[in-house]
């Protein structure tokens, strides 16, 4: 019953190391989703997978990339990390981008150094 | 540009008491409406999601409503519980290019004392 997985739970960075966070879903989801979570802003979305094959921008998508290697999986990468990436990063997936509730992960706590 | 508002940010409350959570947005044009629940250091679970056609929803002591004209969403939690403690979350979907993005507002913060 492993729902949606995020690997790894906690990483700290140097300024302008990269590095991938990784996410898993086991429920046959098509949509998948990237979120930052900071103190005082809320969620914000990040990145989103429609379905397989396609990606798109959210609100913050500035300094990251993502790829949805298959149905099951959606990556996020810092290609070279900043002070201000430091956050709790929330993968999560829906049957359907748009009426359909989104199950979350447990989140990946990322400080830069 | 939508926002959602969300006020309380923190209640605290004697276990057993009724109580309401507010949620408001700014543009009605959304698609749904979800309330998730946060433990700390957790992710989201999904309680409700009411569509923008529908008033309410239930699920065992949880009832959230939706009015889109006043542009405002309340959950009510019966007979709260210790383990009712979390932070609450309200999030809006809205119509057009950017549907199925939620918009979320910043939670209230819910204290059960036993």
């Amino acid at each position: 019953n492993a729902g949606v997985t995020q690997t790894p739970k906690f990483q700290v960075l140097k300024t302008g190391q990269s590095m991938t966070l990784q996410c898993a879903q086991d429920m046959n989801h098509n949509s998948m989703y990237w979120y930052r979570q900071d103190p005082g802003m809320g969620l914000r979305l990040i990145y989103y997978s429609a379905s397989e094959g396609t990606t798109d921008k959210g609100e913050v998508p500035n300094g990251y990339n993502v790829s949805r290697l298959n149905k099951r999986e959606f990556s996020l990468r810092l290609e070279s990390a900043a002070p201000s990436q430091t956050s709790v990063y929330f993968c999560a997936s829906s049957f359907y981008k748009g009426n359909q509730p989104q199950h979350f992960g447990d989140g990946t706590r990322l400080s830069i150094l | 540009k939508q926002e959602v508002t969300q006020i309380p940010a923190a209640l605290s409350v004697p276990e057993g008491e009724n109580l309401v959570l507010n949620c408001s947005f700014t543009d009605s044009a959304i698609y749904n409406l979800q309330w998730f629940r946060q433990d700390p250091g957790k992710g989201l679970t999904s309680l409700l999601l009411i569509q923008s056609s529908q008033r309410e929803q239930t699920s065992g002591r949880l009832n959230a409503s939706l009015d889109k004209s006043s542009g405002r969403s309340t959950l009510y939690i019966a007979a709260s519980q210790p383990g009712d403690s979390a932070t609450y979350l309200c999030a809006v979907m809205n119509y057009g290019g950017s549907q199925g993005n939620l918009i979320f507002g910043k939670g209230t913060k819910l204290s059960v004392k036993p």
